[in-house]
């Protein structure tokens, strides 16, 4: 069964410095995508940035980057000089080619601290 | 370009009352999607639309939700009877198609059942 996991619930980071995110999933497909998104508290989802499982190189997007382990079946997100603003809910998410269904982590609620 | 409208906002209702939620896609997206969010939890897929057909409704409740695309543009979800537990956000996504890399969400409809 597909699934994805988000071991961090909360994280306290002081502004200007680098956040890492952990994310883990779990699939027998071969073909798959690897999504992160941003949900501030006025509820809207941001797409930040997406890695296929064939993109040999990590996927970077400005600040954020992807650090994509698939041997590990880890795709954490690395948020570089965080700002005030970033302090929101980030989601992991999957999908799956064939199908386009996607599947959300539980999310990690992130706190910048000035 | 526009992006995905809802509508409404918010809404409060009481159990077994009906409701229903208004999803307009980005002009030209083939797909849309409408999942639901439980509060701290991850947006969980309801029904995904090709067009106007149903690619996957296997998490939808049928016994008291409903979707259409009649016209293979906009989009409404209904629950009739509501019951408490459909308390959430209720999120439209669309994309170009399947195998497209990025939803666009929506603002989503936030549900409150009394």
């Amino acid at each position: 069964a597909q699934k994805i996991t988000q071991t961090q619930p909360g994280m306290f980071v002081q502004e200007k410095e680098a956040v890492t995110l952990d994310c883990t999933y779990d699939t027998s497909d071969q073909s798959y995508g690897l999504f992160w998104y941003k949900q501030p508290s006025s509820g809207e989802m941001i797409f930040l940035i997406y890695q296929g499982s064939y993109d040999e190189q990590n996927a970077t997007e400005g600040r954020y980057s992807l650090n994509f382990q698939k041997a590990r079946k880890s795709a954490n997100l690395v948020i570089s000089a965080s700002q005030l603003g970033d302090s929101a809910m980030y989601f992991c998410a999957m999908s799956f080619r064939r199908g386009d269904k996607i599947i959300f982590g539980k999310g990690t609620r992130l706190h910048i601290l000035p | 370009e526009a992006g995905v409208a809802q509508s409404p906002r918010y809404k409060i209702i009481e159990k077994r009352q009906s409701v229903a939620f208004w999803c307009n896609p980005i002009s030209g997206h083939a797909t849309l999607y409408w999942y639901q969010q439980i509060l701290g939890q991850g947006p969980k897929l309801l029904i995904q639309f090709q067009n106007n057909g149903v690619v996957d409704d296997s998490q939808l409740p049928k016994d008291r939700f409903s979707a259409e695309r009649l016209k293979g543009v906009d989009s409404t979800l209904k629950i009739q009877p509501a019951k408490l537990e459909d308390s959430a956000v209720y999120l439209c996504a669309s994309s170009w198609g399947q195998g497209s890399n990025e939803q666009f969400f929506g603002p989503g409809t936030r549900l409150t059942v009394l």
